[in-house]
């Protein structure tokens, strides 16, 4: 089945810095989602990005679907932002389960 | 749109027991999703519905596992014996089927905490 490797495993920042997250994915998708899941375990949708650009206030995401990867930015980070970035995946068309990454789990440190 | 609803949001229970959660999907979402998610780990695939049809189950879920969407709307998963490796968050999502992809959101997740 597809892949999908994200990194950094861990990140601390201190508030108001910007950091980047990356999603690869081991074949073509037709799905590409970020979510944030917060302390309480809630888990967030952020982007639907199976390709190009999208931006939502202090976020943004590219998904260069040729490329197999894609990239969520976070500019001037809050305490708020804290918890774990997932990116999720599906190969086939017509909604088909997603695919996990292992996540990244970012901590904001005022 | 009220979002994907689970209830309860916490359950706590004896090894060996039987327990079952419930989830509303999106009210006009016809696919319905159940994931679980361990300690440290994204969420994994369990089995997901288009309308009362179940799809597709994955090879995690045991013959312990049992879940139903008898009339197309709400779901419930049951487990049956409980063990410990059963704790875990279990997640619904939902979405729409048809032409295209469209994303899939999730409900707040049941906690299961086997004793």
């Amino acid at each position: 089945g597809i892949q999908v490797e994200q990194s950094p495993p861990d990140l601390i920042l201190q508030e108001g810095a910007n950091s980047t997250l990356r999603c690869n994915f081991s074949d073509s998708v037709n799905n590409l989602q970020w979510f944030h899941q917060n302390p309480w375990g809630q888990l967030i949708n952020l982007f639907y990005i199976p390709s190009g650009t999208k931006q939502n206030g202090r976020l943004s995401a590219t998904t260069v679907a040729t490329e197999r990867y894609s990239l969520l930015y976070i500019s001037s980070s809050q305490t708020t932002d804290s918890g774990v970035y997932f990116c999720a995946v599906t190969r086939n068309s017509g909604n088909t389960p997603l695919v996990f990454g292992k996540g990244t789990r970012l901590s904001v440190i005022a | 749109d009220t979002g994907v609803s689970q209830n309860p949001r916490h359950k706590i229970t004896k090894r060996g027991q039987n327990v079952t959660f419930r989830c509303d999907p999106i009210s006009e979402h016809n696919r319905l999703y159940w994931y679980r998610q361990t300690l440290g780990q994204g969420p994994e695939f369990l089995t997901y519905f288009q309308n009362e049809a179940q799809l597709e189950k994955s090879r995690l879920l045991s013959d312990r596992f049992s879940a139903e969407r008898p009339k197309g709307s709400f779901s419930t998963l049951e487990i049956q014996r409980t063990e410990q490796g059963d704790s875990a968050m279990y997640l619904c999502a939902s979405s729409l089927a048809g032409s295209g992809n469209q994303p899939q959101h999730f409900g707040d997740g049941t906690r299961l905490s086997i004793l």
